[in-house]
């Protein structure tokens, strides 16, 4: 079964500065999709990037760039010049391509990281 | 363009209750999928729903259960509510059923059973 591990519950930040959230994950698929995901307070889920496994470089959506690896299978985001609106629980989260059986559109997650942004 | 909504935003049940749960993907969408999020904890699967049939189905009991309407829109039932059902419950739609198609989540229902 496959499987999402974020090991950082929480993470803070100073306002402008760096910090990356890691995220690994296990799966015997060669394929498959992977996404950081921001939940705010006020609980809408927003795709912050996404990952195809099949490309070697690595996503970058403005201030947001993820850290692919494949092979020790992590995905990491880092969030430069971080803004108090950066303040939310991310998630981690991982679909195979070729989904079977029942696990059509099933998304895996992680347990999550809260992300405090200082000013 | 509207995003995925959801009704009601929040819900207080009793246990043994029956609950209705309601999401409207965004325009143009036409798979549904479901997840339950515990306090503290990542979403969960429940279901992925792709022109009016079931695609996917999560590790969850029988007491659960959806459909979807022509329109795309989509409702998620619960039966015999427990204390353990009490949770935020996230809708997302997608254009398709593929795992290529992102998901994009709606606010969620937050269901309270006392």
């Amino acid at each position: 079964a496959q499987t999402v591990t974020q090991s950082q519950p929480e993470m803070s930040v100073q306002e402008a500065e760096t910090v990356t959230l890691s995220c690994t994950y296990d799966t015997s698929e060669s394929d498959y999709y992977l996404f950081w995901y921001k939940q705010p307070p006020s609980r809408q889920m927003i795709l912050v990037i996404r990952q195809e496994a099949y490309k070697q470089q690595n996503a970058t959506e403005n201030r947001f760039s993820v850290n692919f690896q494949k092979a020790a299978k992590s995905f990491s985001l880092k969030i430069s010049d971080s803004q108090l609106g950066d303040a939310a629980m991310y998630f981690c989260a991982y679909i195979p391509a070729y989904a079977g059986g029942t696990s059509y559109g099933k998304l895996t997650f992680g347990q999550g990281t809260i992300l405090t942004v200082h000013p | 363009d509207a995003g995925v909504t959801q009704s009601p935003t929040h819900l207080i049940k009793t246990r043994g209750q029956q609950v209705t749960l309601r999401c409207s993907p965004i325009s143009g969408h036409k798979s549904v999928s479901w997840y339950q999020q515990v306090l503290g904890q990542g979403p969960q699967f429940i279901f992925q729903y792709y022109e009016k049939e079931e695609r996917g189905r999560g590790n969850f009991p029988d007491r659960f259960s959806a459909r979807q309407f022509p329109n795309y829109s989509s409702e998620l039932n619960v039966n015999a509510l427990l204390l353990g059902d009490s949770a935020l419950y996230l809708c997302a739609s997608s254009l398709g059923a593929t795992s290529t198609d992102t998901q994009y989540f709606g606010p969620g229902t937050r269901l309270t059973v006392l």
